[in-house]
């Protein structure tokens, strides 16, 4: 497979508790980015990576909130002390340059309960 | 003016019939405009890239109007399997910014 990979595909969880995702970018794309999608809602930005670089961070990204890519190939995204309000689907997506539509990955939907 | 919008719908069309999805934009010095079929509880896909002024792959017509700040989406003979949420997204209008702002998609169903 080598599209965009995302697990764990499910993830629930009790409030206060820390969890992280982790995604496998397509291996000849060097830009990783996170989304955060609600229902009704469109993709909400994150963070973006260019290789292992963490160039751009939303205001959404709040302190509980840190990603890494660690050698510029799979990238992890934690949340610690997780709040009801973080339930949502997180995206993971990579594409090879700027002005390129991305490719994303099937998410992994949070719930916080 | 928001930097990406879309009515939401639901369109509701019958099998055949031609649709056309609008999306507003605020940001004027976007170069690429995409779209997005996202069906339910799963990842956005992209359906087509805007560069210039269109662009056309199959039933499937975009059209960039610059002096507006729109692009169309236009669905000809419209099938069962075109049911989805269709979004738009571009270029953030920040500074350096590299990610694309998406839209809240527009909802299409296709009745029988």
């Amino acid at each position: 497979d080598t599209g965009v990979s995302q697990d764990p595909r499910h993830k629930i969880t009790k409030r206060g508790q820390n969890v992280t995702f982790r995604c496998d970018p397509i291996s000849e794309h060097n830009r990783l980015y996170w989304y955060r999608q609600t229902l009704g809602q469109g993709p909400e930005f994150l963070t973006y990576f260019q290789n292992e670089a963490q160039l751009e961070k939303s205001r959404l990204l709040s302190d509980r909130f840190s990603a890494e890519r660690p050698k510029g190939s799979f990238s992890t995204l934690e949340i610690q002390r997780t709040e009801q309000g973080d339930s949502a689907m997180y995206l993971c997506a990579s594409s090879p340059g700027t002005g390129v539509g991305y490719t994303f990955g099937s998410g992994t939907r949070l719930t916080v309960v | 003016r928001k930097e990406v919008e879309q009515d939401p719908g639901p369109f509701n069309v019958p099998e055949g019939a031609t649709v056309a999805f609008n999306c507003t934009y605020s940001n004027s010095a976007s170069q690429s405009f995409f779209w997005y079929r996202q069906d339910c509880r799963k990842e956005p896909k992209l359906l087509m890239s805007v560069y210039s002024s269109g662009n056309e792959d199959g039933r499937f017509t975009a059209q960039l109007n610059r002096a507006s700040q729109y692009i169309s989406l236009l669905i000809r003979d419209s099938k069962l399997s075109d049911s989805a949420t269709y979004l738009c997204a571009l270029p953030d209008s920040g500074a350096g910014s590299y990610q694309l702002t998406f839209g809240k998609g527009t909802k299409l169903s296709v009745i029988p």
